[in-house]
């Protein structure tokens, strides 16, 4: 079943803005990651985030989960080319990591 | 260099027609996980097993199978492919023993059956 669903599907803008990217899902979580993936290449994980934390931080990327509203936010600041790829949110049910349910991403251009 | 690696990266088949996707790691990571990626519908896991000879079921485990009779490997295989099957697969690894660790993810296999 598809657990997570990103907002927006598709973000565009300008080297040097920040990016937003959020993420709902549907039943109680352990935790939630973040990953990004390139154009048709495998998924590297970016940060995670337990069900007791509120925000976290690592880089220039900065994640919040609100457990009450089911939802969990993606920002990365001063974004650069380099950061054009997917990002998906992957939930955790039971804090065992043994079933990833993924949302469906957005997908991020920043353009020089 | 630590890494998941998976063969064939392409491939095209026809209906029917039996077919082994591997997947290996060189970490010693007991969990491993398969799952596909269709447009529109995020990555959906096929498959994951937590050590050598224990499989379960993902969200899609239908028209596929598994085995795990080494901790480093872990193939996909698809009996009697239909066109259904056509997606882009990921295998993906972590210890089993940190709850909390990241997955690693193969480069992906892009199946085509027609």
């Amino acid at each position: 079943s598809q657990q997570g669903e990103e907002d927006p599907q598709a973000l565009s803008i300008q080297e040097g803005e920040n990016a937003t990217m959020n993420c709902s899902y549907k039943t109680s979580i352990n935790n939630l990651q973040w990953y990004r993936q390139n154009s048709g290449r495998g998924l590297v994980h970016l940060i995670l985030i337990r069900s007791n934390e509120r925000e976290k931080h690592s880089g220039r990327l900065r994640v919040t989960l609100d457990t009450s509203k089911k939802s969990s936010s993606l920002l990365i600041t001063a974004s650069r080319a380099a950061d054009t790829a997917s990002y998906f949110c992957a939930t955790d049910a039971d804090g065992t990591a043994s079933k990833l349910t993924f949302g469906t991403g957005t997908r991020l251009q920043v353009t020089l | 260099e630590a890494q998941v690696t998976q063969n064939p990266r392409y491939l095209i088949t026809v209906t029917g027609k039996k077919l082994t996707v591997t997947c290996s790691q060189n970490m010693n990571h007991e969990y491993m996980s398969w799952y596909r990626q269709d447009p529109g519908l995020g990555l959906r896991q096929i498959y994951y097993s937590m050590n050598v000879e224990v499989t379960d079921k993902g969200d899609v485990p239908e028209g596929y199978k598994v085995s795990r009779k080494e901790k480093r490997n872990f193939p996909l295989i698809l009996e009697s492919p239909s066109p259904n099957q056509t997606s882009l697969y990921f295998c993906a690894s972590r210890p089993w023993t940190s709850f909390t660790d990241t997955q690693y993810f193969g480069p992906g296999t892009r199946l085509t059956v027609l």
